[in-house]
């Protein structure tokens, strides 16, 4: 079985800042991971995925992420957090790479970003 | 990219009515579709998986002859809502699948009143 939790649901970070968003998964086999990034009334968008190979990871709009199996975490970040950030983001294990497999969510960070 | 698309984007009903939702991939075949509920301030739950010409697999808990889900063509999956009660409002989410990976709508929110 896979699971996912994430650490606080709620983040709020300056405009400028550092934005860290903490993921930590729990797979009986060797996971997919992703993130993906939902603002208000809208669909998920991928914001970037690790299936095998270098273990950072970066995707799109300036987010990166990092799988360290020895920690079985996959926290995002981004060096400088803008106003456009603010959204709801969700950390998701799969035991396929996701075109075919079932996702199992986290609960999900809100980001605020203040000016 | 790949584009899904939800129908109606939020929908408003009574109690005991039926509503149908209907999720298309627009420039892609899908043989496969999820159907996902998110709960406010929740995370997305998977109800089942769509097969294009075959019967949807639902998850554990979900019940299929309240939430019927068909899948006949490789563009479409409609999920419709059977005697709807205010439970079961909801955000309803589709995801397609492609070579890429899981591409989803962009919701649909059910109020029963």
């Amino acid at each position: 079985a896979q699971s996912v939790t994430q650490l606080g649901s709620h983040v709020s970070v300056s405009e400028g800042a550092l934005v860290l968003l903490r993921c930590n998964y729990s797979s009986s086999v060797p996971p997919y991971l992703f993130w993906y990034v939902q603002y208000p009334n809208q669909g998920l968008q991928l914001l970037l995925k690790y299936t095998t190979g270098a273990t950072l990871v970066k995707g799109i709009n300036g987010f990166e992420a990092e799988f360290k199996k020895s920690e079985t975490s996959f926290h995002l970040t981004k060096p400088s957090a803008h106003m456009s950030d603010a959204a709801e983001y969700f950390c998701a294990v799969s035991d396929y790479e996701g075109s075919q497999g079932n996702l199992i969510f986290g609960k999900g960070t809100k980001l605020s970003v203040k000016p | 990219g790949a584009v899904v698309s939800q129908h109606p984007s939020w929908v408003i009903c009574k109690s005991g009515t039926s509503v149908k939702i209907e999720c298309r991939s627009l420039d892609f075949q899908a043989t496969t579709m999820f159907w996902y509920r998110q709960f406010p301030k929740q995370s997305l739950m998977l109800m089942a998986t769509s097969n294009e010409g075959s019967k949807a697999t639902y998850e554990q808990g979900v019940e299929k002859d309240k939430f019927l889900i068909n899948h006949a063509s490789l563009t479409l999956s409609t999920l419709t809502v059977t005697s709807a009660h205010p439970e079961d409002s909801s955000f309803y989410i589709c995801s397609a699948s492609a070579p890429s990976g899981q591409f989803f709508g962009p919701g649909t929110r059910l109020t029963v009143l």
